[in-house]
């Protein structure tokens, strides 16, 4: 079975530093995975995916994340915090069955940016 | 507005009532997901319609029950309600029975208060 753990449920920066927010995925297979963001009282935002193509994948609002097969990783970063990103980050893996797709969801990260 | 829309936006209801929570996906796409999220459990998968057929199932009680239409709108419906069954549903649609190149887009969700 699919899953992701997301190691910290808290993260906190000051505006202008940068961001890291750690996932580590467990799959039989090649997996599909996913960084999506939510800000309060919102639904669920695509920040980015990766589906074996480049290992460094580039989303929006200047986030990337690189996929480690060697550990098992999808860490999201990025170089410069912002104020406006302050909101609930979920690291997310696609279990692909033969007829049908569940995302199965980390626990989240909430990251906090101060001034 | 991602394309995803859901009614109503805020339910508020009594325990041992029925209530239907309606998405209709984004143009074009043939797949709609429902997922609960709740304090305590988090994000997590209930169940896949593609093109009016159920294609995968998660997590979801005997007392909740899904339908794709024809015009691939969904329902979910939920009976028997209890004071845990309050949580945000969110729907999320694809252009086929996995991700797209969007991912997966969600709907700003149904917030869902049973007292």
């Amino acid at each position: 079975a699919q899953s992701v753990t997301q190691l910290d449920s808290h993260v906190s920066v000051s505006e202008g530093t940068p961001v890291l927010l750690r996932c580590n995925y467990s799959s039989s297979y090649s997996p599909s995975l996913f960084w999506y963001v939510q800000h309060p009282n919102k639904g669920l935002q695509l920040l980015l995916k990766y589906t074996s193509a480049a290992t460094l994948v580039k989303g929006i609002n200047g986030f990337e994340a690189e996929f480690k097969k060697s550990e098992t990783s999808f860490h999201l970063t990025k170089p410069s915090a912002h104020m406006s990103d302050a909101a609930e980050y979920f690291c997310v893996v696609s279990d692909r069955g033969q007829a049908g797709t569940a995302l199965i969801f980390g626990k989240g990260t909430t990251l906090s940016v101060s001034s | 507005d991602s394309g995803v829309t859901q009614t109503p936006k805020h339910l508020i209801t009594a325990t041992g009532q029925r209530v239907t929570l309606r998405c209709s996906p984004r143009s074009g796409d043939l797949s709609v997901y429902w997922y609960q999220q709740s304090l305590d459990q988090g994000l997590q998968f209930l169940i896949q319609y593609y093109n009016g057929e159920e294609r995968a199932k998660g997590n979801i009680l005997e007392r909740f029950s899904a339908q794709q239409f024809p015009d691939l709108h969904s329902e979910l419906n939920l009976s028997s309600l209890e004071l845990g069954d309050s949580a945000l549903y969110f729907c999320a649609s694809s252009a086929d029975w996995t991700e797209d190149n969007y991912g997966y887009t969600f709907g700003s969700g149904t917030r869902l208060t049973v007292v």
